[in-house]
């Protein structure tokens, strides 16, 4: 059964205050490992999706970065308007691959 | 649309009652999914169609849950003598095939007095 825990549960940064969130993980053959950003009431946004140990992908503040076993996602000088839950989520290549499995998420204040 | 759609966008109804949540997916997504997300949890996979069929329900939480989906598009997912515990927020995805990111709806807020 494929797993992801995230943490923190919740992260409180000041405004230009650097961290990183982190997402452990066990799957069967991991086709894909992603991460959403969530607004209140709203649907999880999509941010990156990576597929192998060693890849990186970068939008604007914001950084993933996967091995075997985690993804980080590195904030870079957030701002306030990064306030959000961050979910990760793995695809994974056993039995009902078509499904995405979600850790409950990192919920981010960024604070001016 | 450009996005994924879902009506309503709240729904309040009494125990017992049932309901019909609506999911519009992108156009020429064939791959639809239903998740649910309830208060401190993550959220947990229903269901998944591929066409109009739906070849894996062992995600619905029980048989008073079911779905469908006409045409290759629309989907509803319907609860039957709703209870308490089906309180959460309902999310719709779809995707061009299974290998693809999942893009989201806006969900539905279900509460079950």
């Amino acid at each position: 059964e494929d797993q992801v825990t995230q943490s923190p549960e919740a992260l409180r940064l000041q405004e230009g205050e650097s961290s990183s969130l982190n997402c452990s993980y066990t799957v069967s053959g991991l086709r894909g490992l992603f991460w959403y950003r969530q607004d209140p009431g709203k649907g999880p946004e999509f941010l990156f999706t990576l597929y192998s140990a060693g890849e990186e992908k970068e939008k604007e503040r914001l950084k993933a970065t996967l091995t075997k076993k985690e993804s980080f996602l590195h904030i870079t000088a957030p701002k306030p308007e990064d306030s959000a839950t961050y979910l990760c989520a793995v695809q994974g290549s056993g039995a009902g691959s078509y499904q995405l499995t979600f850790g409950k998420g990192t919920k981010l204040s960024v604070i001016p | 649309g450009a996005g994924v759609s879902q009506s309503p966008s709240n729904k309040v109804t009494e125990k017992g009652k049932d309901v019909e949540l609506r999911c519009d997916p992108i156009s020429g997504h064939t791959a639809l999914y239903w998740y649910r997300q309830s208060l401190g949890q993550g959220l947990e996979f229903l269901i998944y169609f591929q066409g109009n069929s739906a070849p894996d329900k062992s995600g619905l939480p029980s048989d008073r849950f079911s779905a469908e989906r006409t045409g290759g598009s629309v989907s509803t997912l319907t609860i039957q003598r709703t209870q308490q515990e089906d309180s959460a927020v309902y999310l719709c995805a779809s995707t061009k095939s299974t290998q693809e990111t999942q893009y989201f709806g806006p969900g539905t807020r279900l509460l079950v007095l």
